[in-house]
């Protein structure tokens, strides 16, 4: 398996535009994890999926962000409008609940 | 406080030497991870334990669950373990992960 897979690596973006993050976990689990790390805050875990199906999204930090899975291999975290504080690494993992989190390596977002 | 504490922030070490990394926390957890950031910012889990000891290669990581504390190990240390460690908890209440800030290591040859 090709491990947690996240398009893109890099992301400059103009504030006010829209910007979607792209998922791929590994097969077969059956949980997802989207988090954010910057060098304030650190890691952070935004929302995660159980089965597809949202199951925690109170580290959303706004309604600017959305997140989907619809289905088992697939997940998006959009932003829109972005801001320069949203610039951060945005990181997906998955795991087999309740096992060991597999990350992805990262999107880099800048938003200028 | 932070829920999850880390230490040392950072850390040094010659190549060889016998590494400790010391993760503390204060809530009830479910499980605690120790995952590895590398200078190029991939992430890497290493370990996850409820209970006990685990070894992988020259990595070992113990957990005491009635005193909240958790160790990480590294024999024999290489320029190539330089990296960030980091620990995380899963809340037993909210089913969350409660990172630590990391702790820094470089080795050095």
């Amino acid at each position: 398996d090709a491990g947690v897979i996240q398009s893109p690596r890099h992301e400059v973006t103009e504030m006010g535009q829209e910007v979607t993050l792209r998922c791929k976990p590994i097969s077969g689990h059956n949980s997802l994890f989207w988090y954010r790390q910057t060098m304030m805050r650190g890691l952070e875990l935004l929302i995660y999926f159980n089965n597809n199906v949202p199951i925690d999204d109170s580290g959303m930090p706004e309604d600017r962000f959305s997140a989907k899975m619809p289905n088992a291999s697939f997940s998006t975290l959009k932003i829109q409008p972005s801001e320069p504080r949203d610039s951060a690494v945005y990181f997906c993992a998955s795991s087999l609940e309740p096992g060991q989190a597999f990350f992805g390596q990262g999107t880099r977002l800048t938003v200028v | 406080k932070n829920e999850v504490e880390q230490s040392p922030q950072n850390l040094t070490a010659q190549e060889g030497e016998f590494i400790t990394i010391n993760c503390s926390y204060s809530v009830g957890i479910s499980a605690l991870h120790w995952l590895q950031q590398h200078p190029g910012g991939g992430i890497v889990s290493l370990f996850m334990l409820s209970s006990g000891k685990k070894k992988h290669g020259r990595l070992i990581a113990t957990i005491n669950i009635q005193e909240k504390h958790s160790s990480l190990h590294i024999t024999a240390s290489h320029p190539r373990d330089s990296a960030v460690y980091i620990c995380a908890v899963r809340s037993y209440n909210t089913d969350k992960l409660i990172f630590g800030t990391g702790t820094r290591l470089q080795v050095f040859p």
